[in-house]
């Protein structure tokens, strides 16, 4: 099956700097590339996306990057606020139905 | 339109009882599915389903059955309940069909077996 890791596993930053999340995954069948945000006792949320026909998606301060070829990805937190705080997880959608394959989550701390 | 619902959201259970987790959604998706969140293993399948009547399983099944007779509703039922299945339990939907379509979760479970 799907092999997703996620790395850093915990990420301090100060307020105002950048983060960057990657991701690698092991099937090149993959597909869809999505990016969950979970506040501490909240459900996972989407944040962003990015399908397998492109190659960067920008949403504000976030952004997803996408290599296919060597089969990884990377979010990337620009201008950090402390309510960026929360552990960010990526997740990964092989061939076949929508299952997701969830990548072990990263934990955000930005500092004031 | 209240997306997807889980009930209980909190339970303590005895080693060996059994239980079920309630999910429902209303919003007409033919995929949903059950993971379970432990400390630093992010989330992890247990089950799925891509309609009724249709029933899969995820990396972590063992313990758990799952059924779907209808498409809003999709059960989770712990057969005989282990420490080990002490974890946060999340339901998910979405539309099958384009890929990537978005995941729904529930607000989860919270569940404790002593």
């Amino acid at each position: 099956g799907e092999n997703v890791e996620q790395h850093p596993s915990t990420l301090s930053v100060q307020e105002g700097d950048s983060a960057v999340i990657k991701c690698t995954y092991s099937d090149s069948a993959s597909n869809y590339f999505p990016w969950y945000k979970q506040e501490l006792g909240k459900r996972p949320q989407l944040i962003i996306d990015i399908r397998s026909n492109v190659g960067e998606k920008k949403d504000q301060r976030i952004a997803v990057t996408l290599n296919k070829t060597a089969k990884h990805f990377s979010l990337h937190i620009t201008e950090t606020q402390p309510e960026d705080s929360a552990v960010y997880f990526c997740a990964v959608r092989g061939s076949g139905y929508s299952t997701l394959t969830f990548g072990k989550g990263t934990m955000l701390l930005v500092s004031p | 339109n209240a997306g997807v619902t889980q009930t209980p959201k909190f339970q303590v259970l005895k080693t060996g009882q059994s239980m079920t987790l309630q999910c429902a959604q209303d919003m007409n998706h033919e995929y949903m599915s059950w993971y379970r969140q432990d400390p630093g293993m992010g989330l992890r399948l247990i089950h799925y389903s891509v309609g009724a009547g249709i029933t899969d399983q995820g990396e972590v099944p063992n313990g758990y059955n799952v059924s779907r007779s209808t498409t809003e509703d999709f059960p989770l039922r712990l057969l005989s309940a282990a420490p080990s299945q002490t974890s946060v339990y999340f339901c998910a939907s979405s539309y099958l069909g384009d890929s990537g379509n978005t995941i729904y979760f529930g607000e989860g479970s919270w569940l404790t077996v002593v």
